[in-house]
């Protein structure tokens, strides 16, 4: 059952746009939030990560912003870079059985010099 | 820097065959994960060990089996391969169950033919 809607599935932005990623969940019990960003040829990488103590998470051009009652967050990726260009997943995993981190369908994001 | 690798990147083997996968950490993590990953459909959790041969089911458990029997290698085992096995295999550590990112490794491309 995906437990987690990732969407769009792929996504072309021109250098320098703002890149937007979305994810909705369906458990109220999910309090870790994080964002893998995977190269081809290699494994996902944690990339930033936010919980629902607080509405928005910034880490350089990376920006998680969450909405608790909506079910939904999201990364926002500024000035985007051809090196952004990957395969970006969200996830999700509650604290009573942070083992089972349930994994979005990945967005593929292609930023065109 | 954690470090998690794997046996193989690519790897061929014929229906019916015995498939060994392995996967070592150097950061004497205590668990270790091993996903699938489909097109569409992310990251699916195999199995999990939380210690030497502890292991628990994932979600998608059927037609394989682990090994844990050193702290740093968990080897995923195929008992006899089939077509729908063939995938993205993706194995992970985590440093103890109170913590929440995974490192993951590079991934081995499993074709069974």
């Amino acid at each position: 059952q995906q437990q987690v809607k990732q969407s769009p599935q792929s996504l072309i932005v021109q250098k320098g746009g703002i890149s937007i990623i979305n994810c909705a969940y369906e458990n109220t019990a999910f309090d870790y939030f994080p964002w893998y960003q995977q190269f081809p040829g290699k494994g996902p990488a944690l990339l930033i990560a936010i919980r629902p103590d607080v509405s928005e998470k910034k880490e350089g051009r990376f920006t998680i912003s969450f909405n608790k009652s909506a079910k939904q967050f999201s990364l926002h990726i500024m000035d985007s870079q051809p090196g952004d260009s990957a395969t970006y997943f969200c996830a999700a995993s509650a604290a009573y059985n942070n083992n089972d981190m349930r994994f979005g369908a990945g967005t593929r994001l292609t930023v065109k010099p | 820097d954690v470090k998690v690798t794997q046996s193989s990147r690519y790897l061929v083997k014929r229906t019916g065959e015995k498939v060994f996968l392995e996967c070592v950490q150097d950061m004497d993590h205590e668990n270790m994960f091993w996903y699938r990953q489909d097109p569409g459909l992310g990251l699916r959790l195999i199995y999990f060990s939380y210690d030497v041969k502890m292991k628990e089911k994932g979600d998608i458990p059927e037609g394989y089996s682990v090994s844990r029997e050193k702290k740093e290698r968990f080897s995923l085992i195929l008992e006899s391969a089939s077509t729908n096995q063939t995938s993205m295999y993706l194995c992970a550590s985590r440093r103890d169950r109170v913590t929440d990112t995974q490192y993951f490794g590079p991934g081995t491309r499993l074709t069974v033919l």
